[in-house]
């Protein structure tokens, strides 16, 4: 059973806050990741990290930050919110010890809106 | 470089009804693959998954087939439920390495109907 956890599951908030969506996992996995889902259902990779200290850039341009202090934890952070942010964020982490196929495992999502 | 297409949705079926989701890859050597469900209002779970040619995959009565020839590893069900209503993602992951990214299909919407 996968224990990741994404906080709030809901968010409603104005142009220009500024906003943190919580990631957590407590199954001690190194490599974790941001993805943006949009309406049309298509995942974009925005965020990665391979361990304490690493982040990387998905696929998919965001002005979004992230940071990883801790490995059990992947907040990720819009300074100025804007409608066009508006959208499904999942988080996911996989375990990379071991042999592949090193599957992901998905937090519930966060979908914020942006007004 | 890597990619997977599936089926374009949605896709509505009658309960009881045999389903088949459509995906084939793009990919260098072996690549590992899975099917992810995101039920509504959730996150993706694993479905199944198969790491080398020949290699099925099963899981709640879904199956998939690693076919190496016709790089393809479509989904079925023999009766489909109101409860598989849910989209589904083909997945691949390339080398084996855990440094490879996953690459996610574009996601087959499918309702099930009484």
């Amino acid at each position: 059973e996968a224990d990741i956890y994404q906080t709030p599951r809901y968010l409603v908030i104005g142009t220009g806050k500024k906003i943190t969506l919580e990631c957590s996992q407590t199954m001690g996995h190194d490599k974790m990741y941001w993805y943006q889902q949009d309406p049309g259902m298509e995942l974009h990779l925005i965020h990665y990290s391979y361990g304490v200290n690493s982040t990387e850039k998905g696929d998919l341009s965001s002005e979004s930050t992230v940071s990883r202090i801790r490995t059990e934890h992947f907040p990720l952070t819009l300074e100025s919110a804007r409608p066009s942010h508006t959208s499904q964020y999942l988080c996911a982490s996989s375990d990379v010890r071991g042999q592949a196929p090193y599957e992901q495992y998905f937090g519930p999502g966060t979908r914020l809106t942006v007004t | 470089g890597n990619s997977v297409t599936q089926m374009e949705g949605p896709v509505t079926l009658s309960e009881e009804a045999f389903l088949t989701i459509n995906c084939t890859y793009t990919a260098t050597g072996y690549p590992s693959l899975f099917w992810y469900v995101q039920y509504p209002g959730e996150g993706l779970q694993l479905l199944l998954k198969a790491t080398k040619a020949d290699d099925k995959g099963s899981n709640k009565g879904f199956e998939a087939t690693y076919r190496k020839e016709t790089t393809s590893f479509h989904l079925e069900k023999g009766s489909v439920q109101v409860s598989d209503s849910a989209v589904y993602f083909c997945a691949l992951r390339g080398l084996k390495t855990s440094y490879d990214k996953v690459i996610f299909g574009p996601g087959t919407s499918l309702s099930v109907i009484p």
